[in-house]
């Protein structure tokens, strides 16, 4: 049962508009998500995190909207940069104080200059 | 600044071989993951490690094993390695603070079994 879901497994945007990247989730006991952002042949890195009593929550170019009722996320990156072609995953805890996460299929974003 | 390692960054082996995948983190955190990613998979838990010489079993633990004999290393044992087992292997580590503390990853071992 993937519980935290990405459908779109890849995206094209231009220098300068926006992109949007998405991310569903099926536990209503999720109370918190963070997106993380890989480049090839590296780790992913921490990018922005959003608590679930929060909707939206900004940081720089990034801001994450938090939509409860849908149980869904949305990552918006603006202006988008040729830089931030990379893959983004979502991750939300396991339920428990374990530290684990779980994480989405993945997004691969490709800005073009 | 944090830094997780791991031994190789590409490593070919045979099939039926026992394969060993190490990582060391700097930081003195307590948790340390191992992942695989799969195209159209993300990344998924193989095993976690919560202290020296604990360990929990991930999503897909079949056919891996762990060690964790000093807080700073995780290891993760491919007892007889599979094609199946060809994928991206990324660790992890974590402080055991709290369920939001951030995990910092490794470079990844992209190993391929033939």
């Amino acid at each position: 049962d993937q519980q935290v879901k990405q459908n779109s497994p890849s995206l094209s945007v231009q220098e300068g508009r926006i992109s949007i990247l998405n991310c569903d989730y099926t536990n209503s006991m999720f109370d918190y998500f963070l997106w993380y952002k890989k480049y090839p042949a590296e780790g992913p890195t921490f990018l922005i995190s959003i608590s679930s009593i929060k909707d939206k929550n900004e940081d720089g170019r990034f801001t994450v909207f938090l939509n409860k009722s849908a149980k869904h996320l949305s990552l918006h990156i603006v202006p988008s940069q040729p830089g931030d072609s990379a893959v983004y995953f979502c991750a939300a805890p396991y339920s428990g104080n374990t530290g684990k996460l779980i994480f989405g299929q993945g997004t691969t974003l490709q800005v073009k200059p | 600044d944090v830094k997780v390692t791991q031994s190789s960054r590409y490593l070919v082996k045979r099939t039926g071989e026992k394969v060993f995948l190490e990582c060391v983190q700097d930081m003195d955190h307590e948790n340390m993951f191992w992942y695989r990613q799969d195209p159209g998979l993300g990344l998924r838990l193989i095993y976690f490690s919560y202290d020296v010489k604990m360990k929990e079993k991930g999503d897909i633990p079949e056919g891996y094993s762990v060690s964790r004999e000093k807080k700073e290393r995780f290891s993760l044992i491919l007892e007889s390695a599979s094609t199946n087992q060809t994928s991206m292997y990324l660790c992890a580590s974590s402080l055991r603070s709290g369920l939001r503390d951030t995990q910092y990853f490794g470079p990844g071992t992209r190993l391929t079994v033939l």
